[in-house]
């Protein structure tokens, strides 16, 4: 059975740091990519970032981009999100997800996690 | 930047057909996902790949994609159907989301 389990969340003040991490298991992790996904209180869901099954490939963004650092260690199974220079729009509850796909394809997501909030507030 | 657009809200009495659709530039070109997602829980897929729905998703729940639009069916809907439902493509290294639709069963 595949299991995303994100830690890591909590407040913090505007302009700081936060990291927030995956716990991944039932699956061949080095294999997929993974990714953030983030969703407001009350609004939508929005991309955050990806990183290919080797590591070596991030996507991010605009909103986070040069703010946020995606990273893996494929021999723990486990994802993390870097999260500096924090503002209040970067509140919400952020998701780790699974793409279906694999192999370096990208195309959906066919696991999430339960999610960890963050609050950026002073 | 790719935009998915979704209408905000559709209102369905138990056991007609509610239609959400998602609209973007040549979305028929692309693969479509279709998630739902319930008050304080994770989204979880309905429909893949625009039309294949996953193991353990009711016959009740239909998608097509063509053109510009993309279209997820819940046909006979029953009231645990009330949810928010989220299109979503990938495009330019970027999975995209669409803005949301909030189906109400009344």
């Amino acid at each position: 059975e595949v299991q995303l389990v994100e830690s890591g969340g909590g407040l913090v003040q505007p302009g700081g740091s936060l990291r927030l991490s995956c716990a991944a298991s039932g699956f061949t992790f080095n294999n997929y990519a993974m990714s953030w996904v983030r969703q407001a209180p009350g609004k939508g869901l929005e991309y955050v970032s990806t990183i290919t099954g080797s590591g070596g490939a991030t996507y991010y963004a605009d909103s986070v981009k040069g703010r946020f650092t995606i990273s893996r260690d494929n021999s723990k199974n486990t994802m993390s999100l870097q999260m500096n220079s924090l503002r209040a729009e970067d509140t919400a509850v952020y998701y780790c997800a699974k793409d279906s796909r694999g192999y370096g394809d990208f195309l959906d997501f066919d696991y999430w996690g339960q999610g960890t909030l963050v609050t950026v507030s002073s | 930047s790719y935009e998915l657009t979704q209408s905000p809200s559709v209102s369905v009495s138990p056991g007609q057909t509610a239609s959400i659709t998602c609209s973007g530039d040549k979305l028929g070109e692309k693969y479509v996902c279709w998630y739902q997602q319930k008050p304080g829980q994770s989204p979880v897929v309905v429909i893949y790949q625009d039309t294949k729905r996953p193991s353990g998703i009711p016959e009740r729940f239909s998608g097509s994609n063509s053109g510009n639009t993309a279209t997820l069916t819940i046909s006979g809907t029953q009231t645990m159907d009330e949810a928010d439902y989220y299109c979503q493509a990938w495009d330019s290294n970027t999975y995209v989301f669409g803005t949301g639709t909030k189906v109400a069963v009344l």
